[in-house]
């Protein structure tokens, strides 16, 4: 089945511990993306890529990080979380840019304490 | 900069009415425009699109949205709606040639039995 998958779906954590969300793509997407949901607020773009080792920043891209060492994954990293990045988050990817039909994953709910 | 404004936060309307859920953008050349269903603790799933071409789409679940490049909008339709369109709407451009995707702030739509 062609899908998005992200781990954890939920996590809990306090400030500064560093933590990493997997994302992971069987449907061998060049791009994919991460959002963050927030209410009132939309999908706001935190980090994109539009093939491996090729990242660029979103519109809210402060205290995260992005690696794409192989083509199916494309994890976020928070080195020290604080509690204004407590949201959900959405991993996304398409078959070529930004300017396609874009897959989501199932959301992972971050609490910051 | 591109740019995606949904004016309605909230919506209701009575099962069996029409709907309408509006969505305005600014890009500066001719935008990839989407609509984005989110059912509640769902990720997002594609409604429809819109790249070049006919300026009335359809899409799954008998939704229609028309783009019109004079009033820079591309407002979503459905001439009955079902109590399982209860869900939350975005609307989104996207880049042509690159990664940057912008959504709106979302439209709830509640539906009245």
């Amino acid at each position: 089945e062609a899908q998005v998958t992200q781990n954890p779906r939920y996590l809990i954590t306090v400030t500064g511990k560093k933590l990493t969300v997997t994302c992971s793509q069987n449907m061998n997407h060049e791009y994919m993306s991460w959002y963050r949901q927030d209410p009132g607020l939309g999908l706001r773009q935190i980090y994109y890529s539009m093939n491996v080792e090729v990242t660029d920043k979103g519109d809210v891209p402060e205290g995260y990080k992005v690696s794409r060492k192989e083509k199916r994954n494309f994890p976020l990293i928070l080195e020290s979380p604080s509690p204004n990045q407590t949201s959900l988050y959405f991993c996304a990817s398409s078959l070529r840019r930004g300017g396609e039909t874009q897959y989501f994953g199932p959301g992972t709910r971050l609490l910051v304490l | 900069a591109q740019s995606v404004t949904q004016p309605d936060i909230h919506i209701t309307v009575s099962e069996g009415a029409s709907l309408e859920l509006r969505c305005n953008y600014s890009y500066g050349a001719t935008p990839y425009l989407f609509w984005y269903v989110q059912s509640p603790g769902q990720g997002l799933q594609l409604l429809l699109k819109y790249f070049s071409g006919d300026t009335l789409v359809q899409g799954i679940k008998g939704f229609e949205a028309e783009f019109k490049r004079s009033q820079s909008s591309f407002n979503l339709r459905k001439p009955s709606v079902h109590w399982s369109d209860a869900a939350e709407y975005f609307c989104a451009v996207g880049e042509a040639n690159a990664g940057k995707s912008t959504f709106g702030d979302g439209t709830t739509l509640t539906v009245k039995p």
